[in-house]
C-alpha cells in the first residue's frame, strides 16, 4: 500500500495563478481531509469529506475549494492563489473505526506551495 | 469548541536524558487525543492514542503518554531520547464533527533538538 500520496511535491505560483493539489489514499477510508501547516500555527483545517459526496468547510476554508471525485481522491484548488496562500499543505484520510468518536488519520507527505 | 495548547514551543535534551512534552486540552466531553511526530520535511506519523480506558499509553518508538483528566494534559513522555527523536510534536484532540465524521484540532507543536 502506498497510503496517502499527494501531487505535487513542489510548486510556485504568481499571485493570480490558479492549481489543484491531488490527494489520493488506497486505505479504503472514508474520510478525508485537506490541513494548511504554518509556522507557529500547526496545521489547520481547510476542508474535509465525510464520505464521497460529501465535503464541509474546517476552520480556514477562505480561497479553497476541493472536490471529492470517488472514495480515493480529494482534490484542492487554489482558483486564484494569494502570497497569503503560501504554505505546506497536507492531505489525510481516516478509517471507520469503532462507532462514535473520532479516528486516527493517516498523512500524505505534504505539498509546499509558494505564491509570489 | 475543542483546542489544544502546547506550551512549549522549542525543547533541547542531551542525547540519553528523558523527555516529557506537554499538551492540554479543553474540550467539553470525553476527549479522544493524539500523538503525532513530524520529521523534517515529512508528513506526520501518529505515535500514540487515547480512547478510553487506561490513562496510561504505550507508543511506537518507546514514547508513551499518560492522561489526567483533572488537569485537561495528556503529556507525552520518553525515559531516554535518541537522536533521532530529533523532530517536531503535535498534541490533537478529536471531535464529533456535521455528519458524524470527525475532525482533529491540532495543537502549534514542539520542536525537539537533540544535543550529543
Amino acid at each position: 500500500n502506498a497510503g496517502v500520496t499527494q501531487t505535487p511535491k513542489f510548486q510556485v505560483l504568481k499571485t493570480g495563478q490558479s492549481m489543484t493539489l491531488q490527494c489520493a489514499q488506497d486505505m479504503n477510508h472514508n474520510s478525508m481531509y485537506w490541513y494548511r501547516q504554518d509556522p507557529g500555527m500547526g496545521l489547520r483545517l481547510i476542508y474535509y469529506s465525510a464520505s464521497e459526496g460529501t465535503t464541509d468547510k474546517g476552520e480556514v476554508p477562505n480561497g479553497y475549494n476541493v472536490s471529492r471525485l470517488n472514495k480515493r481522491e480529494f482534490s484542492l484548488r487554489l482558483e486564484s492563489a494569494a502570497p497569503s496562500q503560501t504554505s505546506v499543505y497536507f492531505c489525510a484520510s481516516s478509517p471507520p473505526g469503532l462507532a462514535g468518536g473520532p479516528k486516527e488519520q493517516y498523512f500524505g507527505p505534504g505539498t509546499r506551495l509558494t505564491v509570489t | 469548541a475543542q483546542s489544544v495548547t502546547q506550551p512549549d514551543i522549542h525543547i533541547t535534551v542531551s542525547e540519553g536524558a528523558s523527555l516529557e512534552l506537554r499538551c492540554n486540552y479543553s474540550y467539553g466531553a470525553t476527549p479522544y487525543l493524539f500523538w503525532y511526530v513530524q520529521s523534517p520535511g515529512q508528513g506526520l506519523q501518529l505515535l500514540l492514542k487515547y480512547f478510553s480506558g487506561d490513562t496510561l499509553v504505550q507508543g511506537i518508538k518507546g514514547f508513551e503518554a499518560e492522561f489526567k483528566r483533572s488537569q485537561s494534559s495528556f503529556n507525552l513522555r520518553k525515559p531516554s531520547v535518541h537522536w533521532s527523536d530529533a523532530a517536531e510534536y503535535f498534541c490533537a484532540v478529536g471531535a464529533l464533527a456535521n455528519f458524524g465524521n470527525e475532525k482533529l484540532t491540532f495543537g502549534t507543536g514542539t520542536r525537539l533538538t537533540i544535543i550529543p
